[in-house]
């Protein structure tokens, strides 16, 4: 079956960076896209860009540009986003979500939690 | 950017009586819509794309219609495992923007 385990929680202090992992099965990694979203508490969703795991190809919300750096290993079907310069605001679960261009994101990791405090 | 706003924000329905939520695009998002539905705690579960398709899993009692601006997701008899926050996404262009939640509550 299809399955998205993401890493585990990260604490941060402003201005360092995190890289949360995000290893597929159960498919073809070089197939479907991955997309990340993050949702701070109690807020709603925010995409945060793509990537397409067979090209490596990716694209990024204007609002994280500079910051978001996404990536993949496809010898072990992981994909990673690092997100830099981390301040308050960045504090949210983290999602990756498999896609397509037909919007089918049908399958989800679990989230990992990204504190970031001094 | 495309913004989605949904309404109402909360919506107070009764087990087993019908639910109807909206979802307005600020420009054209032809039929790439989806809903999502989450519950605490959990990652969202993708319910409906490209309008009105079904996810694979996703019981009839859920249907999709719109296209262009206006959108909405019907649930015909709600159950209580329904009881959630749902969540619109337009992918028609980028970047990819949700809407900000309908929180289906009991009544």
């Amino acid at each position: 079956q299809v399955q998205l385990v993401q890493s585990g929680a990260e604490v941060k202090k402003p201005g360092a960076s995190v890289k949360v992992s995000c290893k597929a099965s159960g498919y073809t990694f070089t197939s479907y896209d991955i997309n990340w979203v993050r949702q701070a508490t109690g807020q709603g969703l925010e995409w945060m860009g793509w990537m397409n795991p067979n090209s490596g190809n990716t694209g990024y919300a204007q609002k994280f540009q500079g910051r978001v750096t996404m990536t993949r290993n496809t010898s072990i079907s992981t994909a990673y986003m690092e997100l830099s310069s981390l301040r308050s605001e960045d504090t949210a679960v983290y999602y990756c979500a498999r896609g397509t261009y037909y919007g089918d994101w049908g399958y989800w990791g679990q989230g990992t939690l990204v504190t970031v405090s001094s | 950017e495309i913004v989605m706003t949904q309404s109402p924000a909360t919506l107070s329905v009764s087990p087993g009586e019908r639910a109807t939520l909206s979802c307005r695009a600020s420009q054209s998002v032809s039929s790439n819509l989806a809903w999502y539905q989450q519950k605490p705690g959990q990652a969202p579960r993708l319910l409906i794309y490209g309008a009105s398709t079904r996810a694979t899993g996703i019981p009839a009692r859920f249907s999709g219609s719109g296209s262009g601006t206006e959108f909405t997701l019907t649930i015909s008899s709600l159950q209580s495992e329904d009881f959630a926050v749902y969540y619109c996404q337009q992918y028609n262009n980028w970047p990819v923007t949700f809407g900000g939640g309908t929180k289906v509550e009991i009544k």
